[in-house]
């Protein structure tokens, strides 16, 4: 399996403004994604984040407003830019390891945005 | 277009009986199908999955069953614990684990 921490676990932010939210995870894994869960929603992939390249963006999602980084295969970061208060979600990082079908998420931040 | 329904938002089941949540899906070409468990303020954690060839697979008290055929899977939890209170996510990928989609997720709640 693997261990991700992410962070913050939550915050509450000003509109206009930004948060990065870090996920790092304890081995390398093949592949990361990060997921968004608005208020009684199902979870909906934002992006793969591919190591050295640029992330690969679902419909819906543009780089302008959710920049990606994975520098290398433990670490990501998303960036969620110009907050609007219906960017009050929860943000998810998961990732898939070799050798297991399943994907393992970390804990989520829950991002207010006021 | 939600791909991945789940339609019961929730469900209440007295403790040591079964618990059965219900998942349907939209597009033939999902071929494998997983049950998420996520209690509050933590991520969602994998519980079981099965392979569109199978039509069944069992982990302890959890059993999932897939009907391509209705394109309807569900999940059995067979004695229900109080501990088994949280919200599953029923979701569906294509190739393996790529992109994921997921359903909206049915709160069981065990009453003990």
């Amino acid at each position: 399996s693997a261990v991700i921490s992410q962070k913050p676990s939550r915050d509450i932010c000003q509109r206009g403004t930004s948060l990065t939210i870090q996920c790092q995870v304890d081995s390398q894994v093949t592949m990361m994604f990060w997921y968004r869960q608005q208020p009684g929603q199902s979870l909906t992939l934002i992006a793969t984040a591919n190591q050295g390249s640029e992330a690969t963006y679902e419909s819906g999602f543009v780089i302008d407003k959710f920049p990606i980084s994975r520098p290398n295969l433990t670490f990501s970061t998303l960036t969620v830019s110009n907050m609007s208060p219906e960017d009050s979600s929860i943000y998810l990082c998961s990732v898939v390891v070799g050798g297991y079908t399943e994907a393992f998420f970390g804990q989520g931040t829950r991002l207010t945005v006021v | 277009d939600q791909q991945v329904k789940q339609n019961s938002p929730s469900l209440s089941v007295q403790e040591g009986r079964i618990s059965i949540l219900n998942c349907d899906y939209t597009n033939s070409m999902f071929d494998y199908f997983l049950w998420y468990k996520k209690y509050p303020a933590e991520g969602p954690t994998f519980l079981i999955s099965i392979s569109s060839i199978k039509d069944k697979n069992e982990d302890g008290r959890f059993t999932v069953f897939l009907n391509k055929s209705a394109k309807h899977l569900s999940l059995h939890i067979v004695p229900s614990q109080p501990g088994d209170s949280a919200v599953y996510f029923c979701a569906a990928s294509l190739g393996g684990y790529q992109k994921v989609t997921f359903g909206t997720g049915t709160k069981l709640q065990v009453i003990p």
